[in-house]
Order: structure tokens, then sequence, then C-alpha cells
């Protein structure tokens, strides 16, 4: 079955420090992959997204992400975060003849001073 | 602005009463999608519609019903509300299979 794991439900970190978020994945085919973020009480943003090629993205509010096909993941990071960061993060898997989506559980993120 | 606007942004709503999510996209995405959204459980798909005229069922669908008369408005309804549809509904839509969803601020729905 094809699903979607974000091992880490939280994450603390304080703020000018780096962050990785974990995604991996289990689909019969290379997927397309994406980055969403939301803040609190808001929808969530696309952040940056995969579909072939150079296995580093970059995304915007200087994240990037690194699809490594043999081990099925595709990790989030930013080099300096910024208290503007603390929300929550969200991997999303798909396929190019499905429209649909399948999401991780999500990771929430907290900047500490 | 171009984008998904969902009405209401919120709502407490008694069980049983009958309820309909409103979502409008400006942007002529051919597909439209509703998630709900509970803690620790992320987004899970309720139904979507790859094209106007069709729909289909996602994985949580049961006690919710969709229309997609035209392309702009994807309507989600709850025939007889119950406690367990208490949630953040979120509208979303996107170009085309794969691309990515664009997604609207959310309903906050309560029930009672």
């Amino acid at each position: 079955a094809q699903s979607v794991t974000q091992p880490d439900i939280h994450i603390t970190v304080s703020e000018g420090a780096s962050l990785e978020l974990r995604c991996n994945y289990s689909y019969g085919a290379t997927p397309y992959l994406f980055w969403y973020v939301q803040s609190p009480g808001q929808g969530l943003q696309l952040l940056l997204k995969y579909f072939s090629g150079d296995t580093l993205v970059q995304g915007i509010k200087g994240f990037e992400a690194e699809f490594k096909r043999s081990q099925s993941s595709f990790n989030l990071r930013k080099p300096s975060v910024h208290w503007s960061d603390a929300a929550e993060y969200f991997c999303a898997v798909g396929l190019s003849n499905d429209y649909k989506l399948s999401f991780g559980a999500g990771t929430t993120v907290t900047v500490r001073a | 602005i171009a984008g998904i606007t969902q009405a209401p942004t919120s709502q407490i709503l008694a069980a049983g009463r009958r309820m309909t999510l409103r979502c409008t996209q400006d942007m002529r995405h051919n597909a439209m999608y509703w998630y709900r959204q509970d803690l620790g459980l992320g987004l899970r798909l309720i139904h979507y519609s790859n094209t106007a005229g069709t729909t289909g069922k996602g994985e949580v669908p049961d006690g919710y019903s969709v229309s997609r008369a035209n392309t702009d408005d994807f309507p989600l309804t709850l025939a007889s509300a119950v406690p367990s549809q208490t949630s953040v509904y979120f509208c979303a839509s996107s170009s085309e299979g794969g691309q990515p969803q664009h997604f609207g601020d959310g309903t906050r729905l309560s029930i009672l």
C-alpha cells in the first residue's frame, strides 16, 4: 500500500540553528514529491516540489529538499531558521497519472529564542 | 488575487443538521478536492473531482457528498452531521494530475 511517513511529530530548534525534517514514502513508482507549510489558522502553502531531474530542489523561504531514491526519502532542510518558521510542515506524495495526493501526518516545528 | 475561497470560516452545528461547506476557485483548475484535518492524522481526502461533472471518493467519504456542476464551485454537504465530523475542512484545487494543489484557508466545523 502507498504511504507517506513523517517520523518526527514535533521538533524544537533554536533560532539560527539548522533544521531538517524527514519524509519517507512507499510507492511502487517514482512519485511526485511536495512539501507544504501551514501556519496556525491558515491553509497549506507549497514550499517546494520535485518532479524529476536534479535531486536537490530549492523552494521558497530559504528551504531546500533532497530526493534520495535509494532511501525513498525527501527530507526538508533549512540552514538557519527564523522565528517565523514555526509552523506545521507536511510532506505529500502523488503520481503523474493520479490527481490525488497522500499526506504525511505532519511535523510541528517550534522555534525558541 | 487568484485563489480559493471557502465559506463559512467557522461554524457550530447541532448534530443531525444538514450543512454545506462552500468552495470557489478562480484559477480555472480542472481538479478540486476536499480534505479534513484532524490532530495527528494529517490531511485525509474526503472527495475529489478531476473535472466538472465528475466526482470520486477519497479515503474518508462516508457521511459526505459533493457535486461539481461547473469548474469553479465544489460544495461539500454533510446530510446529517455527527460529532465525529468535527474537524477543519480544506478545499484545494490543481490544474492537472501530479501538479501542486492550492489550498483555501479552511472551515472550522464543530458538531455538538
